[in-house]
C-alpha cells in the first residue's frame, strides 16, 4: 500500500513564526504536492514538484515556499505565519506519469 | 479558467438508495476526471479515475462523464452507512501529473441506517 505521512496532525503556531510541515512517501513517487483545505473552499493547491530540487507554483502560493532535498520528502515552508494561514494541509504523491494521488491524513494548523 | 461547481450538500439518504452526486465545470480543457471519498479527519481517498466520456463501474459506483455538457457524475448503489464521508471531484488537464488537481468543494453525504 502506498503510504504518505505528515508529521504532525495537530500544529499551534503563533503570527509572525517560521513553520515547517513534513510530508514523507515510501514509493518513489516522483511527483509530490501540497494543498490547503478550507471550509467551503475546498482543496486548493499551493505547491507541487516533480522531482528532486524541482517546484512548481499551484494556485496560491503566496506566504509558502516548499524544499525538496530527496526524493521522498517534500516540505511545506510558512515563512511568517498569518492568522489567515489557518487551515488543513494536505500533502499527496502520484507515480510517474500518473494523474492519480496518494494523500496522507492532513495536519491541522491554527496560527493564533 | 479553474472552476469546479459541486452541491456542498449535506444530501441524507435511506440504506440502500442509490445515490447520485455531480460536478460542473466551465473549462473544456479538463480531460481526466476522479473522484474522491474524505471520511472525516481523514486525507481523501482515490475511488474513480477517468479519462473518457461514458460510464465506468467499479463494484458498486459507477463514474460518468459527459465531457460535451462539462458534467460527471458518480453514482453509488445499494448505499450504506460506511458510505457517509464527504465526496470531491477532481480534475486535470493533461496526464502524466503534469499539473496538480483542481477539486470541487465536496458533497457531505449521509447513509441514514
Amino acid at each position: 500500500d502506498v503510504k504518505v505521512t505528515q508529521s504532525s496532525r495537530y500544529l499551534v503556531k503563533r503570527t509572525g513564526e517560521k513553520v515547517f510541515l513534513e510530508c514523507v512517501q515510501d514509493m518513489d513517487h516522483e511527483n509530490m504536492f501540497w494543498y490547503r483545505q478550507d471550509p467551503g473552499l475546498g482543496l486548493r493547491l499551493i505547491y507541487f514538484s516533480y522531482d528532486v530540487k524541482m517546484k512548481e507554483k499551484g494556485d496560491i502560493p503566496e506566504g509558502y515556499s516548499v524544499s525538496r532535498e530527496k526524493k521522498e520528502r517534500f516540505s511545506l515552508i510558512l515563512e511568517s505565519a498569518s492568522t489567515n494561514q489557518t487551515s488543513m494541509y494536505l500533502c499527496a504523491s502520484s507515480f510517474p506519469g500518473g494523474d492519480e494521488q496518494y494523500f496522507g491524513p492532513g495536519t491541522r494548523l491554527t496560527v493564533t | 479558467q479553474k472552476e469546479v461547481e459541486q452541491d456542498p450538500g449535506p444530501l441524507s439518504v435511506p440504506e440502500g438508495a442509490i445515490v447520485s452526486l455531480n460536478c460542473t465545470y466551465s473549462n473544456s480543457a479538463f480531460q481526466y476526471f476522479m473522484w474522491y471519498r474524505q471520511y472525516s479527519r481523514k486525507g481523501p481517498e482515490l475511488l474513480m479515475y477517468t479519462y473518457s466520456s461514458g460510464n465506468k463501474e467499479d463494484g458498486r459506483f459507477t463514474a460518468q462523464v459527459d465531457k460535451s455538457s462539462k458534467y460527471i457524475s458518480l453514482f453509488i448503489r445499494d448505499s450504506q452507512p460506511s458510505d457517509s464521508a464527504t465526496y470531491l471531484c477532481a480534475m486535470t488537464y493533461s496526464g502524466g501529473g503534469a499539473d496538480g488537481l483542481t477539486f470541487g468543494k465536496g458533497t457531505h453525504l449521509i447513509i441514514q441506517p
